[in-house]
């Protein structure tokens, strides 16, 4: 059973434009939520968080949104440059747990 | 650059074989976490060390084994491979309670078992 679903594999945008990559989630215990970005031959990279008790993070050009009443987050890129392209991860965390649960991940392309 | 280390990179076992994977944590960092990463999908949690203790554990079998020694380096051991196990291996770091922009990971180490 899949608590945290990115539902398409795949997003490609043009240069300057945005960027929007979504995550639904399943379980009503998570409190926090993270975005990974991952370069092929790397680690994931720490993107963006946001606690339960907050409906947007912005930084920079990275903003999270979190509706909570529909157990949907998304991560808004605005502009989209073309070394954003990579997988993003949506990864949530429960404050009663130690672990990371992992979506599938959205293959990002922008294209100059 | 996360200061997270893996070794080795890259490494094929025959089925049936054992394997040992290498992380060191970020310098101060306590706690290690494990993830397996098959082609295709996200990270799953395999376990966690905190203070040389397994501190947590996901849906993996016991042929999954690990440590982590007073410096905080931790191994991953994988007992009897079997060919699902050939995926990408991640280690984490992180300093006590998991918050986002405390968690490192390593470049992982690919595992083939053919």
């Amino acid at each position: 059973d899949q608590q945290v679903k990115q539902n398409s594999p795949s997003l490609s945008v043009q240069e300057g434009r945005i960027s929007i990559l979504n995550c639904d989630y399943t379980n009503s215990m998570f409190d926090y939520f993270l975005w990974y970005k991952k370069y092929p031959a790397e680690g994931p990279t720490f993107l963006i968080s946001i606690s339960s008790i907050k409906d947007k993070n912005e930084d920079g050009r990275f903003t999270v949104f979190l509706n909570k009443s529909a157990k949907h987050l998304s991560l808004h890129i605005v502009p989209s440059q073309p070394g954003d392209s990579a997988v993003y991860f949506c990864a949530a965390f429960n404050n009663a747990g130690n672990m990371l649960t992992f979506g599938g991940g959205t293959r990002l392309m922008v294209k100059p | 650059e996360t200061g997270v280390t893996q070794s080795p990179t890259h490494l094929i076992k025959t089925r049936g074989q054992q394997v040992t994977l290498r992380c060191s944590s970020q310098s101060g960092h306590n706690t290690v976490s494990w993830y397996q990463q098959a082609l295709g999908q996200g990270p799953q949690f395999i376990f966690q060390y905190y203070r040389e203790e397994e501190n947590g554990r996901g849906n993996f079998p016991p042929r999954f084994s690990g440590l982590q020694f007073p410096n905080y380096s931790s191994e991953l051991n994988v007992n009897a491979l079997e060919l699902d196990d050939s995926a990408l291996y991640l280690c984490a770091s992180s300093f006590g309670g998991l918050s986002g922009n405390t968690i490192y990971f390593g470049e992982g180490s690919w595992l083939t078992v053919v």
